[in-house]
């Protein structure tokens, strides 16, 4: 039973460009939450996809956003990059939106 | 919004030594989880929680939802090599509009006393 599959694992940017990040939820899972976990702190919520629409968004700007499709995967995309994008992000997947969530292995985001 | 306290920041550890951590929100919450992450990684659930009072148990691991429901606690017993890690708690909320989403403490970091 395969986990939540990432890609990339890394990634490197200039400033300025856009990227997408893709996640695989757990088979069985249909919610999949995205997070960003800047170097020595606790994740911080992106948004939630259930039913290929997005249900809850934390404080992140426009440049942020994301799509979920009809298998359940997802893709988060950031917009004109800053420095202070480069960070790791994190995809969970649930059964629902209020079960408990798990974790991908990341994809490390640096921009230059 | 909500937030997390996490405590304490960072504890050495012996092996065979039991470890105790715990986070405190200023709201309640509906459900409590409690992850690890090694370097590198994503976080792995460890235990989770739904109800206040409740004391669960995984192997060496005991977590406790604090009656308030502003409040968990992690124990480890006999702690070996592999406890080494950054423990994080996490908050749940059932309604509202932060519905779903979890919000992370700062970590507990484990390491090996020298």
């Amino acid at each position: 039973d395969a986990g939540v599959t990432q890609s990339p694992t890394h990634l490197i940017k200039t400033r300025g460009q856009q990227v997408t990040l893709r996640c695989s939820p757990k088979s069985g899972h249909d919610t999949v939450s995205w997070y960003q976990q800047a170097l020595g702190q606790g994740p911080q919520f992106i948004f939630q996809y259930y039913e290929e629409e997005e249900r809850q968004r934390g404080n992140f700007p426009d440049r942020f956003s994301g799509h979920q499709f009809p298998n359940y995967s997802s893709e988060l995309n950031v917009n004109a990059l800053l420095l202070g994008d480069s960070a790791l992000y994190l995809c969970a997947s649930s059964l629902g939106r209020l079960n408990e969530q798990f974790f991908g292995p990341g994809t490390r985001l640096t921009v230059l | 919004g909500q937030q997390l306290n996490q405590s304490p920041q960072s504890m050495f550890i012996q092996e065979g030594e039991d470890v105790s951590m715990n986070c405190t929100s200023s709201s309640i919450f509906n459900t409590w989880l409690w992850y690890k992450q090694d370097p590198g990684e994503g976080p792995v659930l460890l235990i989770a929680l739904y109800k206040a009072g409740e004391l669960t148990s995984n192997g060496r691991l005991t977590a406790q939802f604090g009656i308030t429901r502003k409040d968990s606690f992690l124990n480890i017993s006999a702690s070996i090599p592999s406890d080494v890690g950054i423990y994080f708690c996490a908050g749940q909320n059932a309604y509202g509009g932060s519905q779903g989403n979890l919000i992370f403490g700062k970590g507990t970091k484990l390491s090996v006393k020298p």
